[in-house]
This record gives C-alpha cells, sequence and structure tokens, in this order.
C-alpha cells in the first residue's frame, strides 16, 4: 500500500497562475481533508470531504476549491494564485467509524512557492 | 488567542533525559486528542491517543485533564531519534462528528549526545 499519495512534491508559481493538487489514498478511506501549514501557524484545515460526494469548507478556505472526484481522489485547485498562498499543503485521509475517527494518515506534502 | 496553545520550544536535552511537553486548549467540548510527531520537512504521524485514564507506549505517557484542559505528553530516556516537533491535536467534532482537527503550532524537542 503506498498510502497516501500527493503530486507535485514542489512547485513554483508567478501571482496569477492557476494550479491543481492531487491527492490520492489507497486505504479506502471515506473522509479527505486538505491542510496548509505556515511556520508558527501549525496545520490548518482548508477543506475537507467527510464521504464521497460532498466537501466543505474548514478554517481557511478562501483563495481555494477542491473536488472529491472518486473515493480515491480529493483535489485542491488555486484558481489565481497569491504569494500569501505560499505553503506546505498536506492532504490527508482517515476512516471513519461507528462513532469516531480513527488517526489521520497524511501525504508528503506539496511545497509550493508563489512569486 | 488559538484553540490550541504549546510553547514552540525548542527543548535541548542531553541523552536519557526525561522531558515534559504541555498543551492546552481553548473549546470545553473537545472530544478527542492526539499527540502527532513531525520529523523535519516530513508529514505528520500519530504518536498515541490521548485518553481521560491517561496512556502509556513505552517511553511515552500521555495525560489529559478535562478540568484544566491540558494534554501532556512525558518522554522518558530520550534518544536521538526523538528529536522532532510534537504536535498537539484536539478534535472538537462534537455532535457534527466530521473528523475535523486542530493544531497546536507545535513544540520542537532536540536531543544532543
Amino acid at each position: 500500500n503506498a498510502g497516501v499519495t500527493q503530486t507535485p512534491k514542489f512547485q513554483v508559481l508567478k501571482t496569477g497562475q492557476s494550479m491543481t493538487l492531487q491527492c490520492a489514498q489507497d486505504m479506502n478511506h471515506n473522509s479527505m481533508y486538505w491542510y496548509r501549514q505556515d511556520p508558527g501557524m501549525g496545520l490548518r484545515l482548508i477543506y475537507y470531504s467527510a464521504s464521497e460526494g460532498t466537501t466543505d469548507k474548514g478554517e481557511v478556505p478562501n483563495g481555494y476549491n477542491v473536488s472529491r472526484l472518486n473515493k480515491r481522489e480529493f483535489s485542491l485547485r488555486l484558481e489565481s494564485a497569491a504569494p500569501s498562498q505560499t505553503s506546505v499543503y498536506f492532504c490527508a485521509s482517515t476512516q471513519r467509524g461507528r462513532s469516531s475517527y480513527n488517526e489521520q494518515f497524511f501525504g508528503p506534502g506539496t511545497r509550493l512557492t508563489v512569486l | 488567542r488559538k484553540e490550541v496553545e504549546q510553547d514552540p520550544g525548542p527543548f535541548n536535552v542531553p541523552e536519557g533525559a526525561t522531558v515534559a511537553f504541555n498543551c492546552t486548549y481553548s473549546n470545553s467540548a473537545s472530544q478527542s486528542f492526539f499527540w502527532y510527531r513531525q520529523d523535519c520537512r516530513k508529514e505528520p504521524k500519530l504518536l498515541m491517543s490521548v485518553y481521560s485514564s491517561g496512556n502509556e507506549d513505552g517511553r511515552f505517557t500521555a495525560q489529559l485533564n478535562r478540568a484544566s484542559q491540558y494534554i501532556s505528553l512525558l518522554i522518558r530516556d530520550s534518544k536521538l531519534s526523538d528529536s522532532a516537533t510534537y504536535l498537539c491535536v484536539v478534535n472538537r467534532d462534537g455532535s457534527s462528528n466530521t473528523g475535523k482537527l486542530i493544531f497546536g503550532q507545535g513544540t520542537t524537542l532536540q536531543v544532543k549526545p
């Protein structure tokens, strides 16, 4: 099992460019999440998908859109990149149990720089 | 005020030392509590869940104090390989049950020979 995979690992964009970050998991998890991590801020939730076919905003959704393509894949799109979106982006997944969630498994991250 | 607060450190300790980290959370409705470990330029990984009764995993002991709203992590007999950032994590979903986690900014530990 590869676990959670993310592409690309690194990306440099110019202000105003668009791009999509890809995430896939092979653990048959039903819930997936996108976070960004900035120095001194901890991980902050951008968007999440509690189950296939649903997406919801997290703490910092402005400037982003997501698509839950199927149970395996959850993509994050930046329509018009801004320097404030320079960050490390992590995708995570987890399996919802009967009354709680199990641990979240994280992908290796995408390091994005917007010039 | 951040919802989950940790002292960022760094904590510099010699090998073999015992070190403790604390974390406070502000939302009394928080349901589940965890410690994640993050190595430099890597993804976070679950270290241990934190239960009300306290729990131990080898050299690591986690405690939860709901009344005071703080969580602690104790590492005994520190190893060089324990050098990492330790993230305090809280799930405050309550009835909405979406699995969303709130992360502290992390406490950096450096174990020196």
